[in-house]
Order: structure tokens, then sequence, then C-alpha cells
């Protein structure tokens, strides 16, 4: 089962902030964070990842909580070609480090 | 940098023919690469995770007889689709890990399958 929960979907304004959030509450303390999105019929995209600090790069932040167990993501000016879904992960700190993908969240952005 | 390719982008095959994708790391070594099935508005679900050398390990409920992965070099691995049926129709995505960081995986561009 997907160790993250996300809303279904969302709606931003072109050139506003989005905020992601992601809910990983049974995370444990050597698990990272990680952020993709998948724009259709594409290939996941890695945006950012984390471990407990706060995160920036040039696509985005990560905003994680001291207690570890949510995040948000900020996109600080979305686009139209940010409309995606976009994927929190816990990434399995253990064995073959694999993902395990939730549901994800539909961002539309509006022009 | 970490370019992940696969081919085929597309395929339709007929019900009961096997078909092979093919997963490549052109830009480092992957010693890691793992294989994805989605299905429609659906999130990606992991099949199996393949290590160079040695034999893929599958998640819970996916057949290994009939999804043959190999991974025989640390720039490729493959997935066949035995004795395909409709049912299997899917897009595929991989993904690969470099050697020496498990920092990210970097997925393909996907396959789609269209069983007849």
């Amino acid at each position: 089962d997907a160790k993250t929960t996300q809303p279904t979907s969302m709606d931003c304004a072109e050139g506003r902030a989005a905020n992601l959030p992601c809910n990983h509450s049974t995370i444990s303390g050597n698990e990272y964070v990680y952020w993709y999105r998948q724009i259709h019929s594409q290939g996941p995209q890695y945006i950012i990842h984390g471990l407990k600090n706060n995160e920036t790069n040039e696509m985005a932040s990560l905003i994680i909580t001291e207690d570890r167990k949510s995040s948000t993501l900020i996109l600080p000016h979305a686009t139209l070609r940010d409309t995606a879904v976009y994927y929190c992960i816990v990434r399995v700190a253990v064995g073959t480090y694999k993902y395990i993908f939730g549901t994800g969240t539909r961002l539309k952005v509006l022009a | 940098g970490a370019v992940v390719s696969q081919h085929p982008s597309w395929v339709i095959c007929k019900s009961g023919t096997s078909v092979k994708i093919e997963c490549r790391s052109l830009d480092f070594q992957a010693t890691t690469m793992f294989w994805y099935r989605q299905f429609p508005k659906q999130s990606l679900m992991l099949m199996a995770t393949s290590n160079e050398g040695s034999k893929a390990t599958y998640e819970q409920g996916v057949e290994k007889d009939k999804f043959l992965i190999n991974h025989a070099s640390l720039t490729l691995s493959t997935l066949t689709v035995t004795s395909a049926h409709p049912e299997d129709s899917s897009f595929y995505i991989c993904s690969a890990s470099e050697a020496r960081s498990y920092n990210e995986q970097f997925f393909g561009p996907g396959t789609r399958l269209t069983v007849l």
C-alpha cells in the first residue's frame, strides 16, 4: 500500500503559486520524500526530494513539517505547462529502494 | 544526463503473441531497473525490480512467468509479455537508478501496448 495520501485534484490560476499537500504519517526516520509529475502519456519527471530539511531547486520548493508527517510541494509561479498529475512518494529506505506510487494530485493550471 | 529510453514507444499485437519492451539507460550505468504498469486514469503500479545479473523480484500478484524480465547489462533491461491478451493492454514504464547513488529513479517515456 502507498504510504502517502494526496488530494485527488486541484486547480490553480496561471502565475499564482501552486501548493500541493501530501500526508505521510507513517514515514520512517530514514525514508525520503520524493515528488514527481506525469504529463499525459509520458513517463514521470523528477521534481525534488528531501529528508527533513526544506529544499528548493529551479522547479519547486519542498516544505517538510518538523514531525515529517506531511509535506507541501510549491510551484512558485504556475504555468499552463505545469498541468499534470503530481505524485508524492516515500522511498523505501532499505533493500531495493523501490517507490510505491499513490493516487497523486491532478493539478490543472487555469489561464 | 540521466536519460532513460524505451523501445518501442507503442506496439499493437495479436492475442497470444509475445512482445518485448526494451529499457536503456543512455548515459549512466543502472544496477537497478524497475518496471511499472499503468492503466488509464490510474497510478503507476510497480511490477518488479531488476538487478543487473540476477533474477528480478516481482511484486505480489505479478506473474513472473507471464512478465519475463531480463537485466543482462548495466544499461539494458527487457520486459517480455508472453502470450499477451487484451487485459495486458496498458502503459508500461521503466525506470533506472544509478549504481553509485540511489537518490532517484529516472523514468523512461513509456511503451503503450495494445493487444487485439
